[in-house]
């Protein structure tokens, strides 16, 4: 089974707007990334978050982890029509190993 | 740096015939994964690589997948025989140990 999933499917915005995106997982893990998908492009890393860190900022980005609830959240304010992908999050256990990647949010910010 | 390469970046083909999808991983990176992507399944871990060795290849869907990394800087992913069931975006990847991943552009896969 997929150790992360996302939550919505799939969010459509108005630009300028922030959108909130979550991530489950079962099992304790070592790290947790975020990604992103353009169309027909491979996936970009966003940012990482360590197990023992609970809130990391990059640029526009927030990203929490509650390791507690085994769930993550991304936050991009001030959205653009460039946000406009898909958002994927991914597990990696303790080991280095179940790099798992959750079915993915897909964004549109409408302009 | 040029960032993980594959080739081709297209590839259509008949059922039955062989595919090999190649990948150049970031030079330094040590692990190397190997990914399928479509719309009805997402994104599946395939098999990964950790120093040239098969780590984990639970993921491999069935015999006619088979995958090699015989050195550091290069790695295939063969499909034999292929068929229309196999048709999907392959990703390869490379990082450090418990780092992040870097994708490459994919090779989109089509078996008619």
């Amino acid at each position: 089974s997929q150790q992360g999933e996302e939550d919505p499917q799939a969010l459509s915005i108005q630009e300028g707007e922030n959108a909130t995106m979550n991530c489950s997982y079962k099992t304790s893990i070592n790290n947790l990334q975020w990604y992103r998908q353009n169309s027909g492009r491979g996936l970009v890393h966003l940012i990482l978050i360590r197990s023992n860190e609970r809130e990391k900022h990059s640029g526009r980005l927030r990203v929490t982890l509650d390791t507690s609830k085994k769930s993550s959240s991304l936050l991009i304010t001030a959205s653009r029509a460039a946000d406009t992908a898909s958002y994927f999050c991914a597990t990696e256990d303790n080991y280095g190993q179940n790099f798992v990647f959750g079915p993915g949010t897909r964004l549109s910010v409408l302009p | 740096d040029a960032g993980v390469i594959q080739s081709p970046r297209h590839e259509v083909t008949e059922m039955g015939q062989e595919v090999t999808l190649r990948c150049k991983p970031i030079s330094g990176h040590n692990s190397l994964f190997w990914y399928r992507q479509t719309m009805m399944r997402g994104l599946e871990l395939l098999i990964y690589f950790n120093n040239n060795v098969p780590i984990d290849d639970s993921g491999m869907p069935e015999d006619r997948f088979s995958a090699k990394m015989p050195n550091a800087s290069f790695s295939t992913l063969k499909i034999q025989p292929s068929e229309p069931r196999d048709s999907a975006v392959y990703f390869c990847a490379s990082s450090l140990v418990f780092g992040t991943q870097y994708f490459g552009p994919g090779t989109r896969l089509t078996v008619l």
